[in-house]
């Protein structure tokens, strides 16, 4: 079984469009993250929803919206695609918010904004 | 200034050697330092775990260590094999907030 699951896996498109990234855990994890790993390798966090809840909220440009229908579902929405958007995004879940244990990754979202 | 930071940026070893990746970071408030592996096209393993009031971690030929004084964490690797190959990440968290180090890909030689 898959713990933590990401679709689609590769998303190509052009720059202006709208798209959506899914992610589901099936931990029964309270907490629920996104990361980016842009071209250089370099991994940081975007949002962390905990029980539906936005709990961090970096410096993310506004196109950029979260949203969280249940404690199983993190998805995000990117509004007009820019080039330095194309990276590969991780979702990542956890038992809580207060980082006592690990974080558990799914396996990735390759974008690339033409 | 780079919060988390990992020494070498890339490392290649023949098959058997024991080897040492290492970790610094800046503010000594974590909560706990995290070990990941990540293989290429994937996303990343939880190697290790140290909560801030242990200084070390072991599971199987891996073992890991922690010096909240000094801001460092050592990953250190047994009698590597070339399944080992990856980027190995670390990670220091404060709160819910994990933040990385830039990584070190690790290739072992048969």
């Amino acid at each position: 079984d898959t713990a933590v699951s990401q679709t689609p896996k590769y998303l190509v498109t052009q720059m202006g469009n709208d798209k959506s990234i899914k992610c589901e855990q099936n931990l029964g994890h309270d907490t629920m993250y996104w990361y980016k790993q842009d071209s250089k390798k370099f991994l940081k966090i975007m949002f962390s929803y905990n029980n539906k809840e936005l709990i961090i909220n970096e410096t993310v440009p506004n196109r950029f919206s979260p949203k969280s229908p249940d404690k199983a579902h993190l998805n995000l929405h990117i509004n007009s695609l820019e080039l330095g958007d194309s990276a590969v995004y991780f979702c990542a879940s956890s038992q809580d918010w207060a980082g006592r244990d690990t974080q558990y990754f799914g396996p990735g979202t390759r974008l690339t904004v033409l | 200034k780079q919060e988390v930071t990992q020494i070498p940026a890339a490392l290649s070893v023949p098959e058997g050697e024991n080897l040492v990746l290492n970790c610094s970071f800046t503010d000594s408030a974590i909560y706990n330092l995290q070990w990941f592996r990540q293989d290429p096209g994937k996303g990343l393993t939880s190697l290790l775990l140290i909560q801030s009031s242990q200084r070390e971690q072991t599971s199987g030929r891996l073992n890991a260590s922690l010096d909240k004084s000094s801001g460092r964490s050592t990953l250190y690797i047994a009698a590597s094999q070339p399944g080992d190959s990856a980027t190995y990440l670390c990670a220091k968290t404060s709160g819910s907030r994990l933040t990385f180090g830039e990584g070190t890909q690790l290739t072992v030689n048969p």
